[in-house]
Formats: structure tokens, sequence, C-alpha cells
């Protein structure tokens, strides 16, 4: 199992710009979550999906939406880069099982907006 | 809104040495309670979890407390090593829900 795999590592985006994060898990979790974590901070949710179809936002929202279409997958985008959105995003993902709460993270992808 | 607080001062203690890190939540208690570990550039990881009806649980070294009435969680680490040095994260349920709030965590150095 490679658990939850994120890419890009590391991206550089000026103001303005837009991309995509991937994010994907091979453990048929139903729960999905994007987290950004900046200096200091604790994480904080941008948005989650507790199954394909399914997606809502969380805590810091703005200037981001996803998908998803399929169990694995859930890609974050931003669509016009701000300054701000410059942080560290995670993704994870837990098992809907009763009971079962821990939560699997990616490695990270690291974002700078110039 | 329920608020985590984690010291921000990194905890420093010799090898051989109990680390104990503290959890505060302000507002309603929580169905459950995590610990995270998270290395310099990767993701947190997962390494306990404590029900609001239980005290106390172990898992090797590392035990973890949880008292509803002070509204804290205590993590400690036995026998420290120097590879336990990362930092370390509490994590609440969000109103009894599947979502999780998470502080901003204790950075733990052990010196050998």
């Amino acid at each position: 199992n490679a658990g939850v795999t994120q890419t890009p590592k590391f991206r550089i985006l000026k103001i303005g710009q837009s991309m995509t994060l991937q994010c994907t898990q091979d453990m048929n979790h139903n729960y999905m979550y994007w987290y950004r974590q900046d200096p200091g901070m604790g994480l904080k949710l941008i948005y989650y999906s507790v199954g394909a179809g399914i997606t809502d936002k969380g805590e810091v929202p703005n200037g981001y939406n996803v998908s998803r279409s399929t169990t694995e997958d859930f890609p974050l985008r931003l669509e016009l880069a701000a300054p701000s959105q410059t942080s560290v995003y995670f993704c994870a993902s837990s098992s809907s099982e009763a009971g079962s709460y821990e939560q699997y993270f990616g490695p990270g992808t690291r974002l700078t907006v110039t | 809104s329920q608020k985590i607080e984690q010291n921000s001062e990194a905890l420093n203690i010799q090898e051989g040495k109990t680390a104990t890190l503290t959890c505060n939540y302000t507002n309603y208690s929580p169905a459950y309670l995590q610990w995270y570990r998270q290395d310099p550039g990767r993701g947190p990881v997962f390494l306990l979890l404590i029900r609001e009806n239980e005290k106390e649980k172990r898992k090797e070294r590392l035990k973890v407390t949880f008292d509803t009435t002070l509204k804290q969680s205590l993590f400690h680490i036995t026998a420290s090593q120097p590879a336990d040095s990362a930092t370390y994260l509490c994590a609440l349920d969000d109103d009894g829900g599947f979502k999780t709030i998470f502080g901003a965590g204790t950075r733990l150095f052990v010196k050998a």
C-alpha cells in the first residue's frame, strides 16, 4: 500500500496563476480532507469529502475548489493564486467505519506564491 | 468554537528521561482525542487515540491520559530517545463528528 500520495512536492506560482494539487489514496477510505499548515500554526481544514461526489467546506475554503469523482482521488484547485495561499498543503484520508477516526496523511505539497 | 492549546515553547529533555506534553481544550468535552507525530517536512503520523470514557491509554513507551474535568490530556514518552525528537500534535473531534481540529503542536528535542 502506498497510502496517501500527493503531487507535486514543491511548486512556485506567480500571483494570479492556477494549479491543481493532486491527492490519491489506496486504502479505500471514504473520508478525505485537505489541510493547510502555516509556520507555527495548526492544520486548518480547507475542504473535506465523505465519499465520491460529495464535498463540503471546511474552516478556510476561500480561494480553493475540490472535486471527488472517485473514492481514490481528491484534487484541490487554486484558481487565482494569492500570496496568502503560500503554505504547506496536506491531504489526508480516514475510514468511515464506526469508531475509526485516525487520519492518514500524505507527504505534503509546499507551495509558494510570489 | 473549540480551541486547543499546546505549549508553543519547545521541550528539551535528556535521553532516558520521561517527556510530558500537555494539551488543553477550552470548550465542549470531546468524544475522543488523538496524538500525532510530525517530523520536519513530513505529514503527521497517528500515534494514539483516547476516548472520553477512558482515563489512560498506553502503547509501548507512550502513555496518554485524559482528564475531562481539567479539560486536559497529557502525553508521556518514557525512556525518551533522540529519535523521539519531533513535533507532537494534539487533535480533537469537531463536536462529536469525524472531522478533527488540530493544535499547533509542541516541538520535543531529546538530547543524547
